[in-house]
């Protein structure tokens, strides 16, 4: 599988600023997604990460809010806009498209916004 | 060994027992499944997938049933160990890759 990794691996921010999350994999994959998980919580898709076009958002989700980029076939950037407390979550993101429907994981951001 | 017939957010576990993880999952149509292991603090690991073409899928001291009638997915774990302690996720997509996440069971391993 894929190597993946994240930056930061956590961070606190305060109230109204923005992070910016980087997700950086060891070889090239088709598809890449965003996902949010809450304290105690399961993951929920925020949004698929398309190479040279717009982000996919899933219902609940902005881009506003979460705007995505993802340049080449390695590298994807989340963005947490405008940061409330209810925005502190792991961000993790996810890769696929190798041989089957595999899907893995980065280590995740954990983000606390005060 | 352990088991549960419905979904339990815990499940605790001699070492050594086998364990059984529990998942209904929601969408008809769904075919492909996958189960995710959460260790703290770090992301989820791959365990082992099954396509829905399939009943029962078996890797290295994991089995994952599947029973479509009634929209029910199992991790079976044999001679649980120590290093299994942790949260377990099933997840199910419809050939997109867009995955729907459960609930996530805690599973812990007593000495």
């Amino acid at each position: 599988s894929a190597v993946i990794s994240q930056k930061p691996s956590r961070d606190i921010c305060q109230r109204g600023t923005s992070l910016t999350i980087q997700c950086q994999v060891d070889s090239q994959v088709t598809m890449m997604f965003w996902y949010r998980q809450q304290p105690g919580q399961s993951l929920t898709l925020i949004a698929t990460a398309n190479q040279g076009s717009e982000a996919t958002y899933e219902s609940g989700f902005v881009i506003d809010k979460f705007p995505i980029s993802r340049p080449n076939l390695t590298f994807s950037t989340l963005t947490v806009s405008n940061m409330s407390p209810e925005d502190s979550s792991i961000y993790l993101c996810s890769v696929a498209g190798g041989l089957g429907l595999e899907q893995f994981f980065g280590p995740g951001t954990r983000l606390t916004v005060l | 060994g352990e088991s549960v017939g419905l979904h339990l957010p815990t499940l605790s576990v001699q070492e050594g027992d086998n364990s059984i993880i529990n998942c209904a999952y929601s969408n008809s149509a769904s075919d492909y499944f996958i189960w995710y292991k959460q260790e703290s603090g770090k992301g989820p690991q791959f365990i082992i997938d099954i396509r829905s073409n399939m009943d029962k899928r078996q890797g290295q001291r994991v089995t994952v049933l599947l029973n479509k009638t009634v929209k029910h997915l199992s991790l079976q774990i044999a001679a649980t160990q120590p290093g299994d302690s942790a949260v377990y996720f099933c997840a199910e997509n419809k050939n997109d890759y867009k995955l729907s996440f459960g609930a996530g069971t805690t599973v812990t391993v007593r000495a």
